[in-house]
This record gives C-alpha cells, sequence and structure tokens, in this order.
C-alpha cells in the first residue's frame, strides 16, 4: 500500500462546469502524476509534478491544469468539463533521486463522467 | 508513432497452464525501463514486474518473469501455471527518458487474459 488516496471516487457533472479532482499521499513522495484511461488507449499522462509547485505537461494536457501547493496533495483540474473528459483518472507517485528507476505506484482510480 | 504494442487484445487460457503476454517497445534511447501491471475488473492499477535497459539477466518476481529481448525491442511477461485470480487486464508500459527524475510513462492498449477452469 503506497499511501495514495484519490477524491471523490466517481463524480457526474455537466458539460461546462468546473471539476476538481485530489490525489493525497501520506509518504513524503517527491514524484506525482495524473493519468486516465479510456479503451483503447491504455493510460495516458496528462500532468506531473516533480516537486512543490513545480509541475508539467504530459501527453494529454489540454483542457487540463493541475496544482501542487503542498508535497501530500496534488490538484487535477478541468476549468469546463467536456464529455471527451469523460474518463477514469489515475494519481500516482515515485521516488527517484537519480536515473535509477523506482517503482510508480497508482491510486484507486477516480470515475468522472461529464453529461 | 506507437511506442508500446500489446498485440493480443485477449487471451484465453486453461488454469495451471503457462501463459505468454506479448510486448514490443519502440524507443531510441539507451537508457529506459519497462514495466508490466495487472489491472483486475476492481479497476485497481497493480505493479508486477520491472526491467532495466540495462538488466543483463531477466527479471522474476514470483510466478511472473520478464522474458527481455533487447534487439528484438520486446519485453514479454511470462506468468507460470496460471491461476484463476491472474484473471485481468495486464498492461505493458515503458519508461522514457527521465527529466528531473520524473518517470514518464507510456502505457500499451493492454491485454485481457481470462482463465479458464
Amino acid at each position: 500500500d503506497a499511501g495514495i488516496t484519490q477524491s471523490p471516487r466517481h463524480k457526474v457533472t455537466e458539460t461546462g462546469t468546473p471539476v476538481t479532482l485530489r490525489c493525497h499521499q501520506t509518504e513524503n513522495h517527491r514524484y506525482m502524476y495524473w493519468y486516465r484511461q479510456d479503451p483503447g488507449h491504455g493510460l495516458r499522462l496528462i500532468h506531473y509534478s516533480y516537486g512543490v509547485k513545480d509541475t508539467d505537461k504530459g501527453e494529454v494536457s489540454d483542457g487540463y491544469s493541475v496544482s501542487r501547493s503542498k508535497t501530500e496533495d496534488f490538484l487535477l483540474t478541468l476549468e469546463s468539463a467536456t464529455s471527451s473528459q469523460t474518463s477514469v483518472y489515475f494519481c500516482a507517485i515515485s521516488e527517484s533521486s537519480s536515473l535509477m528507476v523506482d517503482t510508480q505506484y497508482f491510486g484507486p482510480g477516480t470515475r468522472l463522467t461529464v453529461l | 508513432a506507437q511506442k508500446i504494442t500489446q498485440t493480443q487484445p485477449g487471451m484465453f487460457v486453461q488454469e495451471k497452464e503457462a501463459v505468454t503476454l506479448d510486448c514490443t517497445y519502440d524507443t531510441s534511447d539507451q537508457s529506459y525501463g519497462l514495466f508490466w501491471y495487472k489491472q483486475p475488473s476492481s479497476g485497481e492499477m497493480i505493479f508486477l514486474i520491472y526491467q532495466g535497459s540495462y538488466d543483463e539477466q531477466n527479471a522474476t518476481e514470483g510466478r511472473y518473469s520478464l522474458n527481455f529481448q533487447k534487439a528484438r525491442k520486446s519485453a514479454n511477461l511470462v506468468i507460470s501455471a496460471s491461476q484463476l485470480g491472474d484473471s485481468a487486464m495486464y498492461f505493458c508500459a515503458m519508461r522514457e527518458d527521465p527529466i528531473q527524475g520524473a518517470q514518464k510513462l507510456v502505457f500499451g492498449q493492454g491485454t485481457r487474459l481470462t482463465i479458464n477452469p
């Protein structure tokens, strides 16, 4: 158990509304990630963070923003949700101080439906 | 271009048989990492095994082993003595060149494995 929680676990919202998903970790990991999972695409990286207030874009960042004001929390915001953002969202963490790879662990996921 | 290819959308295997899940990858990096994850019907992503590009020996974790053939750019997952609980979706992933230590994983589309009693 890597101590990762996501909230909410399920959410239904309407097109055009803002949505914020929260990822919380308890073990002080430096790196945090947001992925989305859609049928036929596996998981795709949205944004990632390499420290407090240090974030960068992933493969599918359009329409999403992130913030990390504390080590333990990484927030994903959909400023104006669209139906194409209906997906399962996974948060992940890793700890890597060099090019040595550490395992990336995932949270339980958030199922978001945009009507 | 797709960087991770899993050519088997679905596989059906009899319980206790060994099973090989295929994964090929594409990268020009010399240093990279390959991961396998399991996703049961409950939805969580479970880490199974990791292979580094410079590792000379194939990775093993219990009943899981990774058949790493660098020249062919393949990283197949082998599950020995399959069990009913192995029924799940399996994803192969590759770590891209890390920037500031972050691991940006690229995933394949997955293989749905069904173990028959």
